[in-house]
């Protein structure tokens, strides 16, 4: 799997949208790109992936540029539950074998 | 419908002893893995089960072994324990058979070893 650089950490404000960055310049043609969060000593949780489309879903967008080198998460309307650690993974499979977790960003949402 | 369910949620064990862990995956659901997450070394990868066959291993010696039943639910084992085994144990499930699927974690059981 295609390695991921992202922020360490980051913060928002409360109703503006967050932004979070990705970089995966190693990406191959059959790879995806998946997002996760994980709050504070809870499991990790989905939020969305994508090929090399632009994906939109209840909780996020996801952008990905033409080269498909890096993409962007955004939480359009970001509340304090939000604050989370964001991973962002690059894989040819889905489900959940050996899923490579990076360091992540921490998203800090500011009241 | 109900979530991936891991039993139980904290454990105290002693250095020396062992230990088993319970997933249960979400309905319909065959693909099962773990995970140990510790503020060190983060997340990482033990096995993944399918149709009670181990498909994949990480890292990992090995005193952590695992196994996955007809029904698909899975335990993981953790033998001669050492202080370093403390840790959050992540269960994930998922469907199988397509490269375009999420994962589905549990909420984690946490080791502690004293």
């Amino acid at each position: 799997d295609a390695k991921t650089t992202q922020p360490t950490s980051m913060d928002c404000a409360e109703g503006r949208a967050a932004n979070l960055p990705c970089n995966h310049s190693t990406i191959s043609g059959n790879e995806y790109v998946y997002w996760y969060r994980q709050i504070h000593s809870q499991g990790p949780q989905y939020i969305i992936h994508g090929l090399k489309n632009n994906e939109t879903n209840e909780m996020a967008s996801l952008i990905i540029t033409e080269d498909r080198k890096s993409s962007t998460l955004i939480l359009p309307h970001a509340t304090l539950r939000d604050t989370a650690v964001y991973y962002c993974i690059v894989r040819a499979g889905g489900g959940a074998d050996g899923l490579t977790f990076g360091k992540g960003t921490h998203l800090i949402i500011q009241p | 419908k109900a979530g991936v369910t891991q039993t139980p949620r904290y454990l105290i064990k002693t250095r020396g002893q062992q230990v088993t862990l319970s997933c249960s995956p979400i309905s319909g659901h065959r693909s099962v893995s773990w995970y140990q997450q510790t503020p060190g070394q983060g997340l990482q990868f033990l096995f993944e089960y399918f149709s009670e066959t181990q498909r994949n291993k990480g890292n990992f010696p090995g005193r952590f072994s695992g196994r996955q039943f007809s029904n698909s639910r899975s335990e993981m084992n953790v033998s001669t324990l050492e202080l370093g085994d403390s840790a959050l144990y992540l269960c994930a499930s998922s469907l199988v058979g397509s490269p375009n699927t999420e994962a589905f974690f549990g909420q984690g059981t946490r080791l502690t070893v004293v």
